[in-house]
């Protein structure tokens, strides 16, 4: 199975600052099928990103991805106080479909 | 809009089976959908159980395979799971979700429900 690391474990930043997450496989996923989850305490993961680069719908366009083959990022523009949670990116083009470990985004 | 709720006992016994049910309100669990379990242990990241086809096909994680069973009702609009022989190990926030396909992301998730593998 295709295992997925993501780097860094916690990332302190402060609201309007840049955000950079990232997700490396152990192998190549297939046709990039590459999702993004956001996870607040008590809540179950809600879809950000699907297919490496598309937002889902209602996403805010300050959310972005991008990669390909073993190495993918989201990107969160400018942060927002909501935005400081858990993210976690899952591969769907292999089975059996796997997710990382998780990033926290914690206010600075 | 999809919504989706999970509902089983808290609490199971090691070695016993554990029964969870998801509920789907708002579309049929007979189109043409894909339906799964994932579960995230206190603490701890997500791990795909296994997806169900409205046609009954099942798809499950290996590492699961030989305890797990999904199954799915489309004339309640629900899907079940049933893991076996559980233990300590097995206690985590269980979430049903759609997909797509089974080669697809979880689209919509339930709230989750927390089960607790403790005699």
């Amino acid at each position: 199975e295709i295992v997925l690391t993501q780097s860094p474990g916690t990332l302190s930043l402060s609201p309007g600052e840049r955000a950079t997450l990232s997700c490396r496989a152990s192998q190549s996923v297939s046709s990039n099928y590459l999702a993004w989850y956001q996870q607040k305490p008590g809540q179950a993961p809600r879809l950000l990103i699907y297919g490496t680069s598309s937002r889902a719908p209602g996403i805010p366009d300050r959310f972005s991805g991008s990669g390909s083959g073993t190495d993918f990022t989201l990107t969160i523009s400018r942060l927002e106080p909501e935005d400081f949670a858990v993210y976690y990116c899952q591969q769907y083009g292999n089975s059996p479909s796997t997710f990382g470990g998780g990033t926290k985004v914690e206010i600075k | 809009q999809v919504q989706l709720q999970e509902s089983g006992p808290g609490l199971v016994k090691p070695s016993e089976t554990l029964s969870l049910t998801c509920v789907v309100s708002g579309y049929s669990s007979s189109s043409a959908y894909y339906w799964g379990w994932i579960r995230q242990p206190p603490g701890k990241g997500l791990e795909w159980i296994g997806s169900i086809y409205h046609s009954g096909s099942t798809f499950y994680n290996p590492s699961l395979k030989s305890r797990v069973t999904i199954s799915i009702d489309t004339s309640k609009n629900q899907f079940s799971l049933k893991l076996s022989s559980v233990t300590a190990a097995d206690t985590a926030v269980y979430y049903c979700a759609s997909q797509r396909s089974i080669y697809s992301y979880m689209d919509v998730w339930g709230k989750g429900t927390t089960v607790t593998v403790s005699s």
